[in-house]
């Protein structure tokens, strides 16, 4: 069985600053994906930055940055120069080889920018 | 255009009556999903199929039945709806089932099921 913890329900950042949002993840599965999504308050669940458990770099999508520390089970999401349109919910979540890929997410952390 | 587009948005009903969300990806991913996202936010798979072929069924009541009639449209119905079915629902597809890259999930808007 794979879990992810989210173990921030909210988070402030001031506007250009950087945020991260903690992830830490649990699987028996010697291969996984790790993902994050925002959640924007109209709803919808927007992809943002995928990391394969094989993958020797840190993933990087833009303003996005995945710290993936495999050893310590941790996929943080670094948001750089934070802006005002941050403001959401984050959620990570994960696959397993064993799950018919389906993803298995965290509780989700609020963020809210701030000028 | 829409990738992963659902209809209705939203669906406002009595408990008892059936009611169908539809889905459909123009991706052209082979797999499919439906996801359910509880008052808490909290998101759970229901069903995904590849290829029109069923492949996750997780604990759901069997009330709700997934169909695919092609690769490119995964519907939901819900029989007798209860109150406890409210939540909001989401399709989602990836390019294949399997590990990679590839089985990145991309999410249609939702549909927001209200129950009364």
């Amino acid at each position: 069985a794979q879990k992810i913890t989210q173990t921030q329900p909210g988070m402030f950042v001031q506007e250009k600053e950087a945020v991260t949002l903690d992830c830490t993840y649990d699987t028996s599965d010697p291969s996984y994906g790790l993902f994050w999504y925002k959640q924007p308050s109209s709803g919808e669940m927007i992809f943002l930055i995928y990391q394969g458990s094989y993958d020797q770099q840190n993933a990087t999508e833009g303003r996005y940055s995945l710290n993936f520390q495999k050893a310590r089970k941790s996929a943080n999401l670094v948001i750089s120069a934070s802006q005002l349109g941050d403001s959401a919910m984050y959620f990570c979540a994960m696959t397993g080889a064993g799950g018919g890929n389906k993803l298995t997410f965290g509780t989700g952390t609020q963020l809210k920018v701030e000028l | 255009d829409t990738a992963v587009s659902q209809t209705p948005k939203y669906l406002v009903t009595q408990m008892g009556n059936d009611k169908s969300i539809k889905c459909e990806q123009n991706l052209g991913h082979d797999t499919m999903y439906w996801y359910k996202q509880d008052s808490k936010k909290f998101l759970k798979i229901m069903f995904s199929y590849n290829n029109k072929e069923l492949i996750i069924n997780e604990t759901v009541p069997n009330r709700f039945s997934p169909k695919s009639p092609d690769k490119a449209h995964l519907n939901l119905h819900i029989n007798s709806l209860e109150l406890g079915d409210s939540a909001v629902y989401f399709c989602a597809s990836s390019q294949e089932g399997s590990l990679g890259s590839g089985n990145i999930q991309y999410f249609g808007a939702g549909t927001r099921l209200s129950v009364l």
